[in-house]
């Protein structure tokens, strides 16, 4: 069974911009989470979606923003990006079969560099 | 609020020692744990979780921990470490009853020298 898959793997954009980051999830898995890794904040959660709907939000700031498809694909989006959003940006499936926590399964991430 | 503390930032040990990473919560009830690793360029891989059940939990690459919650502790042992366990080591821990939001810890370096 293929892991989960980010794309692109690499992003260089400069401030002010947007960016949309993809994620293809393990074939069956309905939850799909994403968090943001920086060496002063560490691993951070953004988000989480369920079945198209997001079911847990962290304590991001209304530029970061997502959403689900039904194939369970998702895609993250910053807007006007500040310098301090460079960052590895990781997505983590899992099955989700209770609301309980799951085991998560993470891809490489995407490294976003803001000029 | 939850929180996870790693103490150590860094840990360096020879091939062949044993291992102990520290990990300690604040959680107001019973929490689900977990350890991650990461290596450089890569996204995280779960070594083991603890749900409920036996304290002592065994994982993948020969790695365990212990669940102790007098002390509000979930540390990571391996008896003999290999060259290819240098890596990140990130301890987690997420709220029981339906949201879930998990809190990681700031990572131990694990150095492995020959």
């Amino acid at each position: 069974k293929a892991g989960v898959t980010q794309t692109p793997r690499y992003l260089i954009k400069t401030r002010g911009q947007q960016v949309t980051l993809s994620c293809s999830p393990i074939s069956g898995h309905r939850s799909v989470s994403w968090y943001q890794q920086t060496p002063g904040q560490g691993l951070q959660f953004l988000f989480e979606y369920f079945s198209e709907t997001q079911r847990n939000k962290g304590n991001f700031p209304g530029r970061f923003s997502g959403r689900q498809f039904s194939n369970s694909r998702s895609e993250m989006n910053v807007s006007t990006l500040e310098l301090g959003d460079s960052a590895l940006y990781l997505c983590a499936s899992s099955l989700a079969v209770t609301s309980d926590p799951d085991t998560q399964y993470f891809g490489p991430g995407t490294r976003l560099t803001v000029l | 609020a939850q929180s996870v503390t790693q103490p150590d930032i860094h840990i360096t040990v020879s091939e062949g020692a044993s291992l102990e990473l520290r990990c300690n919560y604040s959680y107001g009830a019973t929490p689900y744990l977990f350890w991650y690793v990461q290596s450089p360029g890569q996204g995280l891989q779960l070594l083991l979780k603890y749900f409920s059940g036996d304290t002592l939990v065994q994982g993948i690459k020969g790695f365990e921990a212990e669940f102790k919650r007098s002390q509000s502790s979930f540390n990571l042992r391996k008896p003999s470490v290999h060259w290819s366990d240098a890596a990140e080591y990130f301890c987690a821990v997420a709220s029981s009853g339906g949201s879930y939001i998990p809190t990681f810890g700031r990572g131990t370096s694990l150095i492995v020298h020959p």
